[in-house]
């Protein structure tokens, strides 16, 4: 099965910062990579889908990038409301579906 | 717009079958979509378990796929999921998910708030 990692595991950061979080896929997915986010308590929410394709009532500062093995969440100004852990998820087939490890963002 | 509820016994003994329903509303089973569970142990990152399509096709995690059975029953919009051999390790949130229909796998748009599921004697 294919296996996702994430980097950092944490990232600190501040009201406005620009945040970039890396996925990578142990083999090629295309383009078929989620993001979610994670708010403590609560059910994950879909940000980005088929990499770079933004859900419906997301922010527009929410971005995805990124084909094969790389893929890149960035976030171009942090919002109070955005410290939470993110997952991507990899969806190349129906009886593979793996999710990263999470990406906690936290305050500085 | 679709709203998703997990129901089911919250403390399950080791060994035992834990049986969780997954009741849709707002949209229709039987119009498409695949229906999933994905689980999360306290503290930790997320599993995906299995889907099913609302066909009757079913798809597993190799690493549970002998101890889980999913289910649909679309006249009553709500599908299910078994998972046998219960242990302190099943311990963790189980959510039920609308999985996107694609040329692949699926992404999951929607999601129940999630039923905390305790394995213990």
């Amino acid at each position: 099965d294919i296996q996702m990692t994430q980097s950092p595991s944490t990232l600190s950061a501040s009201v406005g910062d620009r945040v970039i979080i890396t996925c990578r896929a142990s083999q090629s997915i295309k383009s078929w990579l989620a993001w979610y986010q994670q708010k403590p308590g609560k059910a994950p929410n879909l940000l980005i889908y088929k990499a770079s394709s933004l859900q419906s009532g997301v922010p527009s500062r929410f971005s995805g990038s990124g084909s094969g093995t790389e893929f890149t969440l960035t976030i171009s100004s942090l919002q109070p409301d955005d410290f939470a852990t993110y997952y991507c998820q990899q969806y190349s087939s129906y009886s593979g579906v793996t999710f990263g490890p999470g990406t906690k963002v936290d305050i500085k | 717009q679709v709203q998703l509820q997990e129901s089911g016994p919250g403390l399950v003994k080791p060994s035992e079958t834990q049986s969780l329903t997954c009741g849709v509303s707002g949209y229709s089973i039987s119009s498409g979509y695949y229906w999933g569970w994905i689980r999360q142990p306290p503290g930790k990152g997320l599993e995906w378990i299995a889907s099913i399509h609302h066909s009757g096709k079913t798809y597993y995690n190799p690493s549970l796929k002998s101890r889980v059975a999913i289910s649909v029953d679309a006249s009553k919009n709500q599908f299910s999921l078994k998972l046998s051999s219960m242990s302190a390790a099943d311990t963790a949130v189980y959510y039920c998910a609308r999985q996107a229909e694609g040329d692949a796998g699926g992404f999951f748009d929607s999601w129940g708030q999630g039923t905390l599921v305790t394995v213990s004697s």
